[in-house]
């Protein structure tokens, strides 16, 4: 197994654009996370996926982003219209939930920088 | 809502020597688990230990302890005899038993010294 998997690492991109992020979790993982973090903080939480359905989003996801797992395998989150105060790191984790207990260990991609001129 | 509060921006550790790394939470549930992930330079998120809140022994694994004080609202991360390779941020995390998200906190950097 190979980790998660992001793709691209770096984007750069000017204010307008449309960017797209490709993720890609550990393959027996269910369930898979979007994190934000802009430098210098902890990374804030965007969204996440239990196979396909998306559980639960964060006020932080305006309306210019949204996030698919079509197939419960991959994921991918796509950012309309950028803005430059949506530069930061885009993280992609997954785990492996079974019930309502333990330990829930997220294992993190390398992550994809964005920057927007 | 939980919240994760790191109180220390940056510290230096001189090698070999143990360092504390504190962390508070704030939350109304019973049941939640604890964390903590150590981010190198190179960006990515590494998972060092977990403490779930009805756990009544700390958690250790190799260098790493996590001092948990449940009626503190407390989890410290301890790091014994430090490494250079131990250079980098340090993040608290919280999350409901549930298997839910984790909330982070703002991070500690942390620079080991020879």
């Amino acid at each position: 197994d190979t980790g998660v998997s992001q793709d691209p690492r770096h984007k750069i991109t000017k204010r307008g654009q449309n960017v797209t992020f490709r993720c890609d979790p550990i393959s027996e993982h269910n369930r898979l996370y979007w994190y934000r973090q802009t430098l210098g903080q902890g990374p804030e939480f965007l969204t996440y996926f239990q196979n396909e359905a998306q559980l639960e989003k964060s006020r932080l996801l305006s309306d210019r982003f949204s996030a698919e797992r079509p197939k419960g395998s991959f994921s991918t989150l796509e950012i309309q219209r950028t803005e430059q105060g949506d530069s930061a790191m885009y993280l992609c984790a997954s785990s492996l939930v079974f019930g309502a207990s333990g330990a829930n260990v997220l294992t993190f991609g390398a992550g994809s920088r964005l920057t927007v001129l | 809502a939980q919240k994760i509060t790191q109180t220390q921006p940056g510290m230096f550790v001189q090698e070999k020597e143990a360092v504390t790394l504190d962390c508070t939470y704030d939350t109304s549930d019973q049941s939640y688990g604890l964390f903590w992930y150590k981010q190198p330079s190179s960006g990515e998120m590494i998972f060092l230990i977990y403490q779930g809140s009805y756990d009544e022994q700390n958690a250790t694994e190799g260098r790493y302890s996590l001092n948990f004080q449940k009626a503190r609202k407390s989890a410290n991360l301890v790091i014994s005899a430090s490494q250079l390779g131990d250079s980098a941020m340090y993040f608290c995390a919280a999350s409901l038993a549930a298997g839910n998200k984790l909330t982070f906190g703002g991070g500690t950097r942390v620079l080991v010294k020879p």
